[in-house]
């Protein structure tokens, strides 16, 4: 099956404790990306990768890290993290053969900052 | 910057039909995508308009006007299963790869 897999799907930490939340494509998507989701405020992009070891920053990339080693995994990384960084994240990924591709959204990683 | 904009909360009976829509400001865009999440749940594509126009899948449609910097998603024959929220996208030309949502659409359904 075609998916998208985040881990963990909830997470409680206090803050300054360095957390990575995982994410995995089996689907040979060159293109992967992390959002986050806030009452209000929609979805906002905060890294992106188009491809193997090529990252760049969406609209909110402050306080986070990414890496993209292999094709399949683009973790967040969270070096130390903050209460205003609650929020609900969403990893996503998609294939870039045509004009337009339609996003395929992990089931999400809800983080508590406390 | 660049901006979507949509309504906050949508509300119709079931049967009925309902359109969201979503306008923007910016100078050029690839084309206007709408997503569905129940719930806080994964996100899931519904339509794309890359041409100005209408485009239909089944009960779901979306329409495109350029020229009027402004889409809409319409929903008929709406089912209860339809309460959900939903978010409109582009991605702006000139801005790399960031794909922008809008604030999206709370749609609740009645009997």
């Amino acid at each position: 099956e075609a998916q998208v897999t985040q881990n963990p799907r909830y997470l409680i930490t206090v803050t300054g404790k360095k957390l990575t939340v995982t994410c995995s494509q089996n689907m040979n998507h060159e293109y992967m990306s992390w959002y986050r989701q806030d009452p209000g405020l929609g979805l906002r992009q905060i890294y992106y990768s188009m491809n193997v070891e090529v990252t760049d920053k969406g609209d909110v990339p402050e306080g986070y890290k990414v890496s993209r080693k292999e094709k399949r995994n683009f973790p967040l990384i969270l070096e130390s993290p903050s209460p205003n960084q609650t929020s609900l994240y969403f990893c996503a990924s998609s294939s870039v053969d045509r004009v337009f591709s339609p996003l395929h959204f992990g089931n999400g990683t809800r983080l508590t900052v406390t | 910057g660049q901006s979507l904009e949509q309504p906050s909360e949508v509300t119709a009976v079931e049967g009925a039909i309902v359109q969201i829509n979503c306008t923007y400001q910016t100078s050029g865009f690839y084309g206007l995508s709408w997503y569905q999440q129940h719930d806080g749940g994964a996100p899931t594509f519904l339509s794309y308009n890359g041409l100005d126009g209408l485009e239909e899948t089944g009960r779901f449609s979306s329409f495109l006007s350029r020229s009027d910097s402004y889409g809409y998603l319409l929903l008929q024959e709406l089912q209860m299963k339809d309460s959900a929220s939903y978010f409109c996208a582009v991605l702006f030309t000139g801005g790399g790869n960031k794909l922008t949502f809008g604030t999206g659409t709370q749609l609740k359904v009645e009997l």
